[in-house]
């Protein structure tokens, strides 16, 4: 079954500090890999994707991820956070064949100033 | 830019009556999924539908729930009687193609009371 794991339930960090959330997938073949944001009350809005290609995708607002195959991770960074970062971000996959879109349980980021 | 658009934002309803959600997708896609989020639990795929019909579905999306596109611009999930536990938010998405990225939508908060 698909599944995808981010170890972080909630992370802290000042502004203008780095960032890196974590995102590990179990499915065989590869995935469709996303992140998507969630401000609190409002929707999911998709940060970037991987398809296939350069495994280093870059997103909006700064946000770039890594696809490693060989640690089955998709990993967000940002080399420096603004306060208006502070959200709820989710890591997600799609296997090949399905449409279904697999969601980790996301991760909390607080920025202090 | 086009966005999924979502009514209500927020609905209270009596455990046992009807609701249906309603979602304006992109108006040149042609695949449809509805999601939820338990509130503090991750989000869920419910149920993807293309020509008209179901094409994919969780052990979730029982006999209560139905999903239809009564023309070409709405899709609606229809819950025929809620539950308590049917409260979350519900997030309707759609793509282009059954394999491109989901948008997703504002969201509907639904409370069962």
């Amino acid at each position: 079954a698909q599944s995808v794991t981010q170890p972080d339930i909630h992370i802290t960090v000042s502004e203008g500090a780095s960032l890196e959330l974590r995102c590990n997938y179990s499915y065989g073949a590869t995935p469709y890999l996303f992140w998507y944001v969630q401000s609190p009350g409002q929707g999911l809005q998709l940060l970037l994707k991987y398809f296939s290609g350069d495994t280093l995708v870059q997103g909006i607002k700064g946000f770039e991820a890594e696809f490693k195959r060989s640690q089955s991770s998709f990993n967000l960074r940002k080399p420096s956070v603004h306060w208006s970062d502070a959200a709820e971000y989710f890591c997600a996959h799609r296997g090949g064949g399905y449409q279904k879109v697999t969601f980790g349980t996301g991760t909390k980021l607080q920025v202090i100033p | 830019e086009p966005e999924v658009t979502q009514t209500p934002s927020h609905q209270v309803t009596q455990m046992g009556q009807e609701v249906i959600l309603r979602c304006v997708p992109i108006s040149n896609h042609l695949y449809f999924y509805w999601y939820r989020q338990i509130l503090g639990q991750k989000v869920e795929f419910l149920v993807s539908f293309y020509n008209n019909e179901i094409s994919e579905k969780s052990e979730i999306f029982d006999d209560q729930f139905s999903v239809e596109r009564p023309d070409g611009s709405n899709f609606t999930l229809k819950i025929r009687s809620t539950k308590l536990e049917d409260s979350a938010m519900y997030f309707c998405a759609s793509s282009l193609t059954g394999i491109e990225t989901q948008y997703f939508g504002p969201g509907t908060r639904l409370l069962v009371l």
